[in-house]
């Protein structure tokens, strides 16, 4: 199985600020994932991230409010931009592509808090 | 479009009951992936099991069962002798097959509020 971890595990911010979120995998894969849980809700994807092309956003989300990258295969950062209290919500990354098994898990998630 | 829907919002039981958790799903796909997670109170999600479409048979895992049915575009997760230690947050999740637009993306229910009292 595939071992992903996120960068902050939780951070509490002042609106109007921006957070990055690092999402590293252990293994090569194809596809990853963004998705917010906002508070008492269930997940909702923000948007694909490819390597070598542009993030692929759900509607809804747009890239000036949560731009992505994904220099690599194993690596793929999403920034929360110009933050509200409304985005207070726990982020969590995915994959898929590269072995199988790894489509079954999310990483362990950043819970953010926004003052 | 894809739809999950979770019509319990919360179930609570007494431990040692046994409990079960719908699922529906719409698809306009022919193949596709049915997932569970659970989310415990820390917020990560616990996979739980992945269904193939074209796998119908249903499968047991030490305490925990899902019926899929096809027909009725339903799979149901099934605790037996519930613990305190299931009280959780627990979801469906579809995806689409590999290739198709849809694949890996996961589509969620709203999710079930499952709490076992000693």
């Amino acid at each position: 199985s595939a071992v992903i971890s996120q960068k902050p595990s939780r951070d509490i911010c002042q609106r109007g600020t921006s957070l990055t979120i690092q999402c590293q995998v252990d293994s090569q894969v194809t596809m990853m994932f963004w998705y917010r849980q906002q508070p008492g809700q269930s997940l909702t994807l923000i948007a694909t991230a490819n390597q070598g092309s542009e993030a692929t956003y759900e509607s809804g989300f747009v890239i000036d409010k949560f731009p992505i990258s994904r220099p690599n295969l194993t690596f793929s950062t999403l920034t929360v931009s110009n933050m509200s209290p409304e985005d207070s919500s726990i982020y969590l990354c995915r994959v898929a592509g590269g072995r199988l098994d790894n489509e079954q898990f999310f990483g362990p998630g950043t819970r953010l808090t926004v003052l | 479009a894809q739809k999950v829907t979770q019509a319990q919002t919360e179930i609570s039981v007494v431990e040692k009951e046994d409990v079960t958790l719908d699922c529906v799903y719409e698809t306009r796909d022919t193949t596709y992936y049915l997932f569970w997670y659970k989310q415990p109170p820390s917020g990560e999600l616990v996979f739980l099991i992945r269904r193939n479409s074209f796998d119908e048979q249903n499968e047991i895992s030490g305490r925990y069962s899902w019926n899929f049915q096809k027909s009725t575009s339903s799979f149901n997760f099934t605790i037996t002798a519930s613990q305190v230690v299931d009280s959780a947050v627990y979801f469906c999740a579809l995806s689409g097959w590999a290739g198709g637009t849809s694949y890996g993306k996961l589509t969620f229910g709203q999710g079930t509020i499952l709490t076992v009292h000693p």
